[in-house]
């Protein structure tokens, strides 16, 4: 399996407060993505990093903010929760971009109460 | 109109059939194909890589992609149980954004 870690797996919050949700590589790939996984819409890209401090939106940023300080650690934030960023959040690298292939973590499932 | 267009199903076949998973994509720049696969609750993971146009072999799984059509296909031959999963498509233009169909999930009966 990649050396890819997601923190936490599992969490429940409550509406309007600040999330942050943790991705850890041990690849030193490159680039680092996060997307959210819903039904009838697949898999989506929120936001993606390709270097440290370097980063992008992806179809579905709003509400979210990312953060690479580190090769290995890519952080997205939701500053105030809602219930439609209920989800599954999927954390993937890959070590030259979208045309090579991307590993993915095992995912954290949120919950907006 | 989605850019990646991929039935959902849920797609029952019994154990020994040819499966045959499908997308169709609007965007005349992608390159490369992917086919995914996932488990329940588990990550996605690569199964099948292809450039540009042609077909793909490995093992049971055969990848097609249809480029002047812009439809591309996943065949899996003497599907097993351990074959049931979600199925999902991905596509990319370059380095940057890689975007996914919707998934199928698959059901192979014993």
């Amino acid at each position: 399996d990649a050396g890819i870690t997601q923190s936490p797996r599992h969490k429940v919050t409550e509406t309007g407060t600040p999330v942050t949700l943790r991705c850890h590589q041990t690849e030193n790939h490159r680039y680092m993505y996060w997307y959210r996984q819903d039904p009838g819409h697949g898999l989506r890209l929120i936001h993606y990093s390709y270097g440290v401090k370097d980063t992008d939106k992806g179809e579905v940023s709003d509400g979210y903010s990312v953060s690479r300080s580190k090769t290995e650690d890519f952080l997205l934030t939701l500053e105030s929760a809602t219930s439609s960023q209920t989800s599954v959040y999927f954390c993937a690298i890959s070590k030259q971009g979208a045309d090579t292939e991307a590993f993915f973590g095992q995912g954290t499932r949120l919950t907006v109460v | 109109q989605k850019e990646v267009e991929q039935d959902p199903g849920p797609l029952s076949v019994p154990e020994g059939a040819i499966v045959s998973l499908n997308c169709t994509y609007s965007n005349s720049a992608f390159q490369y194909f992917m086919w995914y696969r996932q488990y329940s609750r588990k990550g996605p993971e690569l199964l099948m890589y292809t450039y540009s146009s042609g077909n793909k072999e490995d093992g049971r799984f055969t990848a097609q992609v249809d480029k002047s059509s812009k439809y591309i296909s996943l065949f899996i031959r003497d599907s097993q149980p351990s074959d049931s999963a979600t199925y999902l498509c991905a596509m990319s233009a370059g380095a940057q954004k890689l975007v996914f169909g919707q998934g199928t999930r698959l059901t192979i009966n014993p």
